[in-house]
């Protein structure tokens, strides 16, 4: 079964820092982009990041350009988010999410359950 | 930016009947080298991810039932929900992947 699992989520103070991680199944996570998307409560979608098959190319939304860090292992056919020098409006569920095929931009076909991040003091 | 739009914020539906739904993008997402437009539909039930009902601003995805259909070109998308059922409250998210960064519409609530 094709599946994305994120963990991580939790509570954390402003100013702080937090690693989601995202753990891919049943298919070749090497070959696909990947992105991160959330959705604060009672909000709608909003696209944080993406990173390429290979790890070398990354894109972010300007609200956490130099604050968030994508990466992915391809051993652990894992994805992750670094969130540093988080914010209050960081609040929100965080999916994980595959583009449709092998190529750079496509729909997000398989989704995450997601995991909630509260940024509070 | 491309900014999404959606029109109505919400609409109620008879079970049987056709729901509508409208999306505009603020530029054109239809790319000529391939005539294809970057529009993807997806819904939304509480508590759950999105899922991906059409791509390619028409193409249904497997699995999704027919009575969804996806039309438009160009900046202006429709979501067609031709007989509604029980199972399609939910809300429903356009979205463009034409250009980075990647933007969602707000949504629109679908009840009976």
């Amino acid at each position: 079964e094709v599946q994305l699992v994120e963990s991580g989520g939790g509570l954390v103070q402003p100013g702080g820092s937090l690693r989601l991680s995202c753990a891919a199944s049943g298919f070749t996570f090497n070959n696909y982009w990947m992105h991160w998307v959330r959705q604060a409560p009672g909000k709608g979608l909003v696209w944080v990041s993406r990173l390429n098959s290979d790890g070398s190319t990354t894109d972010y939304a300007d609200s956490v350009k130099g604050r968030f860090t994508i990466s992915r292992d391809t051993t652990k056919n894992t994805l992750y988010l670094q969130m540093d020098s988080l914010r209050a409006e960081d609040t929100a569920v965080y999916f994980c999410t595959r583009v449709r095929t092998m190529v750079i931009t496509d729909a997000f076909d398989i989704w995450g359950q997601g995991t909630m991040v509260t940024v509070s003091s | 930016d491309i900014v999404m739009t959606q029109s109505p914020d919400s609409l109620a539906v008879s079970l049987g009947e056709r729901a509508t739904i409208n999306c505009k993008s603020s530029q054109s997402v239809l790319y000529s080298s391939n005539n294809e437009n970057y529009i993807a539909w997806y819904q939304q039930k509480p508590g759950q991810p999105p899922k991906l009902l059409i791509y390619w601003a028409s193409t249904r995805e497997s699995g999704v039932p027919d009575r969804f259909s996806g039309s438009g070109s160009g900046t202006d998308f429709t979501l067609t929900i031709s007989s509604l059922q029980a199972e399609d409250v939910a809300v429903y998210y356009c979205q463009q992947y034409y250009d980075i960064p990647l933007t969602f519409g707000p949504g629109t609530k679908v009840d009976i």
